[in-house]
Parts: structure tokens; sequence; C-alpha cells
């Protein structure tokens, strides 16, 4: 079974840009969650997704969003970047998202780097 | 969730078995103690997860103290490919989507 893919691995954006990352699920997990990850705060919660609802939401400003597909692919926005937005984005996804013992998979990361 | 406690950084020779420490004195009846590893800004990896029995799998065991404060991950015969860092995880996260990470132990596996 394949695992969580993200897409792009790597982008680079100038401040004041928006950008957009992409999260595909493995096949059969309905719950995505949104993680990042910088060397001063460590790996940080964004939110979470589950049958295109957010459930769970971290602390981060409006700036951040997200969305999740019917076929439960999900999607993460960043407007008005930031220098401080440069970052390793991480998703992972989990089978069900309601049970105690959901374990999550993540994918590669998509590396942010804006100048 | 839990906040764990674990040493930033440790050594083991190749070959060798690898124990892990964790401090979890808060953890709750319902949370869960999950691991996992991450190389290299790669994504992190599962690795196990328990609640208080000990668990294997075929990448280590998980080793629960009975009063659950505690927890030790073990890599049976690290090899170089082990060094990571590994976190430790007090969690309930399928009712939330969210998991907490620490700065988690930086394993160093030497020839």
């Amino acid at each position: 079974k394949a695992g969580v893919t993200q897409t792009p691995r790597y982008l680079i954006k100038t401040r004041g840009q928006q950008v957009t990352l992409s999260c595909s699920p493995i096949s059969g997990h309905r719950s995505v969650s949104w993680y990042q990850q910088t060397p001063g705060q460590g790996l940080q919660f964004l939110f979470e997704y589950f049958s295109e609802t957010q459930r769970n939401k971290g602390n981060f400003p409006g700036r951040f969003s997200g969305r999740q597909f019917s076929n439960s692919r999900s999607e993460m926005n960043v407007s008005t970047l930031e220098l401080g937005d440069s970052a390793l984005y991480l998703c992972a996804s989990s089978l069900v998202g309601g049970a105690r013992t959901d374990t999550q998979y993540f994918g590669p990361g998509t590396r942010l780097t804006v100048l | 969730d839990a906040k764990t406690t674990q040493p930033p950084s440790m050594d083991c020779a190749e070959g060798r078995a690898a124990n892990l420490p964790c401090n979890h004195s808060t953890i709750s009846g319902n949370e869960y103690v999950y691991w996992y590893r991450q190389i290299h800004s790669q994504g992190p990896q599962y690795i196990i997860h328990g609640l208080k029995n000990n668990e294997t799998n075929e990448m280590a065991s998980l080793i629960i103290t009975e009063d659950r404060k505690s927890s030790t991950l073990i890599l049976p015969h690290a090899t170089l490919r082990d060094t990571a860092v590994y976190y430790c995880i007090a969690s309930t996260s399928g009712n939330t989507g969210k998991l907490i990470f620490g700065q988690g132990t930086t394993l160093q596996v030497k020839p």
C-alpha cells in the first residue's frame, strides 16, 4: 500500500506570496493532520481534518488554513508569507481519527523556503 | 496530553542494544505511549505504541513500567541507519488527530 505523499517536495516563495501544499493520505485513511517543523520550535500541530471537516486546530494565525476533499486528500494554504514561515511542512494520515490507538503515518514533507 | 521527558542525546555502539528512556509521570489512564523517529528531516516514522503491556514488533520493543510513569524503547541490534531523533509521545491522538512532539532524543549509533 502506498504511503502518504506530499507535493511539492520543495518550494521557494517570496514574502507576501501565498502557497498551497497538497497531501494524499494512505488509501482508506480519512483523517489528515498537518504539522510545521522549524529548528527553533520543533514539530508543531497545525490542524486536523476528518470527513472534510476541521476537527482540531493548533495555535497558528489565520494565515494558515486547510481543507479536505471527499477523497480525503488535503491541502493547506499559507497566505501573505513571512520569513518565519520557512519550515518543513508535514502531513500525517490515520485510519478513522476516532479511536484511541489510531496511529498517524507521516509523509516526507514539503520544504518551504520564504525569501 | 501528558508531558514527556527524554534525554537530549545518547550514543550506542553498532550491534549493541539501544535503550531509550522516557518519563511520563502525569500520563492518564487512557493515554497511549507512542514512539516515532525522524531521520535527518524526513517525515517521522512510526515505531511502536502501547498502553500498559510490553509490546514488540519487527522494529523494536517497548517496555512500560507497571505504574506507567516511564517507558523504554529498545532497539535490539542498533545499526548506523538507526541514527535519528527519537520521540516519545503520550497521547490519545485518535480523538483529536494531534500529537505533541517534544525535543526527543538524538541517538547516535557509532561503528
